[in-house]
């Protein structure tokens, strides 16, 4: 079984373009989550999907949207970037939507803005 | 707020011998805690998950412990080898009001097993 896929893997963008990221979740997922790491730091929660829903969101402006599709793959929008937004981009899928349950990361989109 | 602490930026350790990795949290009693391993350039890769009425879990060479007490969890990897070098992250995972379910992570330790 193919694991949790987000593409690009890199991406060079310049400040106040647009970005999107996609994850596919792992078959049978329903719940996909997107998280920002920057250097240093530990993964920052930034959306959870679930059956097409936004179930959460955290401390990220609205510059950050995201929706699910049908078949549960998922898409991370950033407009009008900013040097800062530039980070390991990770994508998680779990297979419900809440409970003490594992989480399964994608190998991450790279994102440079220069 | 509620934060997830790992004092230890980085960490040498001969091989051979047992790494032991430290978890913190502030001002919450997380009903359970996750373990990942990061590699350079890689997504999380989970290891463990304890919950707080489980003393210790073990799995092959790992061991985490926890306790509600000291308000901290314990990770341990016995015999270590300079393949478990690694960044290891230690994550809450909690359901909010609005019924979403997120990890907050600590910002991790770097753990190199030197030959």
């Amino acid at each position: 079984d193919a694991g949790v896929t987000q593409s690009p893997t890199h991406l060079i963008k310049t400040r106040g373009q647009h970005v999107t990221l996609r994850c596919s979740p792992i078959s049978g997922h329903k719940s996909v989550s997107w998280y920002q790491q920057v250097l240093g730091q530990g993964p920052q929660f930034i959306f959870q999907y679930y059956e097409k829903e936004e179930r959460g969101r955290g401390n990220f402006p609205d510059r950050f949207s995201a929706r699910q599709f049908p078949n549960y793959s998922s898409e991370l929008n950033v407009n009008a970037l900013l040097l800062g937004d530039s980070a390991l981009y990770l994508c998680a899928s779990t297979q419900s939507g809440t409970g003490s349950t594992e989480a399964f990361f994608g190998q991450g989109t790279r994102l440079t803005v220069v | 707020s509620q934060k997830i602490e790992q004092n230890s930026e980085a960490l040498n350790i001969q091989e051979g011998k047992t790494a032991t990795l430290t978890c913190n949290y502030t001002n919450y009693s997380p009903a359970y805690l996750q373990w990942y391993r990061q590699d350079p350039g890689r997504g999380p890769v989970f290891l463990l998950l304890i919950r707080e009425n489980e003393k210790e879990k073990r799995k092959e060479r790992l061991k985490v412990t926890f306790d509600t007490t000291l308000k901290q969890s314990l990770f341990h990897i016995t015999a270590s080898q300079p393949a478990d070098s690694a960044t290891y992250l230690c994550a809450r995972g909690a359901v909010s009001g609005a019924g979403s379910y997120q990890l907050t992570f600590g910002k991790g330790t770097k753990l190199s097993v030197i030959p």
